[in-house]
């Protein structure tokens, strides 16, 4: 247990559905992500959060939408998504500051099926 | 464009084997390298690098890093079953809170 946890752990949707992805840390840190983590591929960053503020997105297609209500709840809003998309979604939170949020650690992660 | 690159991709091998683990990177703006071990889905963080030659050790795992060389190396020795897993490295790149991952490498352990 690494004090980041996932929900739900599997999700199979068909490409009009709408569907969110939980993420919680207990940690008390103040930095999230949302990664994306496709067969034979290194992990790709989707989004950052700090202090609950967006900070980064690289390039993701707008049927990904985060939310981040608080900094120990993140979400990843889906609709209308390809078979492509799918795959093993991680959510990470890291302590902001130093170096200290370079050390992410991760939640279980949601295996999404598109169909 | 930063890069992180490991190798081998795979790796096989049995009990009480000792293993290395490459990883060379290029950023524009080096802050540290960072390897995680992932076994079926969270990755757990291993160790954080951020001077050059000083070797970071837990247990049967060890890493050091080679800032000049641009690569960092994880040993893992009398290895076990239960390091199966894939083991990735990865470094800060463009702004501060983006980690650039490599593939991995799979290693595998048999009994």
């Amino acid at each position: 247990e690494t004090g980041v946890t996932q929900t739900p752990r599997h999700l199979v949707m068909g490409m009009t559905n709408k569907k969110s992805l939980k993420c919680e840390q207990h940690l008390g840190h103040n930095a999230m992500y949302w990664y994306k983590q496709s067969a034979k591929k290194p992990l790709e960053l989707m989004f950052v959060y700090n202090f609950k503020e967006q900070t980064e997105n690289n390039s993701v297609p707008s049927r990904f939408s985060p939310e981040c209500p608080n900094s120990s709840h993140l979400f990843l809003h889906l609709h209308t998504l390809q078979p492509e998309d799918s795959a093993l979604y991680l959510c990470a939170s890291s302590q902001a500051g130093g170096l200290d949020h370079y050390e992410q650690y991760f939640g279980p992660g949601t295996r999404l099926t598109v169909t | 464009e930063d890069k992180v690159v490991q190798s081998p991709l795979s790796l096989v091998v049995h009990e009480g084997d000792t293993v290395t683990l490459n990883c060379s990177y290029e950023v524009t703006n080096f802050r540290s390298l960072l390897w995680y071990k992932q076994e079926k889905k969270a990755p757990t963080f291993l160790f954080m690098l951020t001077s050059s030659g000083i070797e970071k050790k837990s247990g049967r795992l060890s890493s050091i890093l080679d800032k000049k060389e641009l690569f960092s190396i994880l040993n893992i020795t009398a290895t076990q079953t239960g390091d199966s897993a894939v083991y990735l490295c990865a470094t800060p790149s463009g702004s501060a809170r983006q980690l650039t991952f490599g593939s991995g490498t799979q290693l595998t352990v048999l009994p």
